[in-house]
């Protein structure tokens, strides 16, 4: 799987959009861009996943570059329980791995009053 | 309809002895994936079942290990517990799928605690 590069941590007010970045430049074309969001101490929750174009759903929207070398996870409206650490992963489809991630460091998103 | 259930959700060890853990996945899921996390190692992948058999593995010792059942429920088995073997012990499900996007689902994990 290839590997994702994310700051370590960004704050946000409730209320506003939050924006969260993803590299992933050696990502190969099988390969699917995922969110998981983790609240402490929970597991993990997958949020949104697409190949190339860009995915909107209840809970959050994907937009990833034409190169597909980055992406960018967006919550419309913040609230403080959107508070969590956000990882994007970039897998395969299919395959032998299904049950397999491969999770960074992630970033910690604070939402505040 | 019903998530991914796990057991016991705290439990306390010493060093030396064993420990086994239960997840239950959600109906019709026949993918367990097992992860630890850890403060200083984040999530790791553990191993994954499918049908009964383990299909992948991650780099961890023989000390641990998985089985599946027929009813696609999983247990994970850490035998000659060390300190660093505390940690919170996820179990996810997915309907491991030919086609299209893979979702696991997660527990709320495990907390172990090894003294």
């Amino acid at each position: 799987d290839a590997k994702t590069t994310q700051p370590t941590s960004m704050d946000c007010a409730e209320g506003r959009a939050a924006n969260l970045p993803c590299n992933h430049s050696t990502i190969s074309g099988n390969e699917y861009v995922y969110w998981y969001r983790q609240i402490h101490s929970q597991g993990p929750q997958y949020i949104i996943h697409g190949l190339k174009n860009n995915e909107t759903n209840e809970m959050a929207s994907l937009i990833i570059t034409e190169d597909r070398k980055s992406s960018t996870l967006i919550l419309p409206h913040a609230t403080l329980r959107d508070t969590a650490v956000y990882y994007c992963i970039v897998r395969v489809v299919g395959g032998t791995s299904y049950g397999k991630l491969t999770f960074g460091q992630g970033t910690i998103l604070t939402v505040h009053p | 309809k019903a998530g991914v259930t796990q057991t016991p959700r705290y439990l306390i060890k010493t060093r030396g002895q064993q420990v086994t853990l239960s997840c239950s996945p959600i109906s019709g899921h026949r993918s367990v994936s097992w992860y630890q996390q850890t403060p200083g190692q984040g999530l790791q992948f553990l191993f994954e079942y499918f049908s009964e058999t383990q299909r992948n593995k991650g780099n961890f010792p023989g000390r641990f290990s998985g089985r599946q059942f027929s009813n696609s429920r999983s247990e994970m088995n850490v035998s000659t517990l060390e300190l660093g073997d505390s940690a919170l012990y996820l179990c996810a499900s997915s309907l491991r799928g030919r086609t299209g996007a893979n979702v696991l689902t997660f527990g709320a994990g495990s907390r172990l605690t090894v003294l």
